[in-house]
């Protein structure tokens, strides 16, 4: 079945400690995406690769990192300049086109003690 | 650059009453417009969307949604909802400024169906 697939489900992490959240997606799609989510607060979004080897960074990219060697793959690291890193984080995919419909995973909670 | 509001955060109901959740979008020359539903701790499913044509769409479980150019709308609504349709919505909205292809979310609304 094609999809995506975000891992871990769960993270826990010390602060301080840089953690990497891995994304994977076998829908042959070019462009994907990490946002952020907090109650209340919709989804922000971090970074967005629209081809292999490029990234932008989105809105709230600061303590971020991701890269993109791999059409399947887009993992990101949340590094310890990120000042609030727990939260619940989503990726997405999609075919560059006119409407950019997105294909979530089912995402990560990351939890910083 | 465009922008999406929710313009309520809950919205408590009884089961097989009908429910709108409304969405405002800034105006644009094209516009794509989705809504997205997310169960608790899971990932964003779409429910529907609309690129052209028709400006009323439908999904397949009951609910619809009206594409208003005039007022730059695209609510959601069932005539009767179930227990099952408890979870937040999401509306977007496509944003190609700058030759980036990005959705633009709105900060969602919490359904809530009552027995």
């Amino acid at each position: 079945d094609g999809g995506i697939t975000q891992s871990p489900k769960y993270l826990f992490r010390k602060e301080g400690q840089n953690v990497t959240l891995s994304c994977e997606q076998n829908l042959n799609h070019d462009a994907m995406y990490w946002y952020r989510q907090d109650p209340g607060q919709g989804l922000r979004l971090i970074y967005y690769s629209q081809i292999v080897n490029d990234f932008q960074k989105g809105d709230i990219a600061e303590g971020y990192s991701v890269s993109r060697e791999k059409k399947e793959s887009f993992p990101l690291t949340v590094t310890s300049a990120q000042k609030n890193p727990t939260a619940f984080y989503l990726c997405a995919s999609s075919i560059p086109g006119a409407y950019n419909e997105q294909f979530f995973g089912p995402g990560t909670r990351l939890t910083v003690l | 650059a465009q922008s999406v509001t929710q313009l309520d955060s809950q919205v408590p109901v009884f089961e097989e009453a009908p429910v709108e959740l409304r969405c405002n979008y800034s105006s644009s020359v094209s516009v794509y417009l989705f809504w997205y539903v997310q169960y608790p701790n899971q990932g964003l499913q779409l429910l529907l969307k609309y690129l052209s044509g028709s400006t009323l769409v439908e999904s397949i479980n009951g609910f619809e949604a009206e594409f208003n150019k005039s007022q730059t709308s695209f609510h959601l609504r069932k005539p009767s909802v179930h227990i099952s349709d408890t979870a937040e919505y999401f509306c977007a909205v496509s944003d190609l400024s700058h030759g980036a292809q990005k959705l633009v979310f709105g900060q969602g609304t919490r359904l809530t169906i009552n027995p």
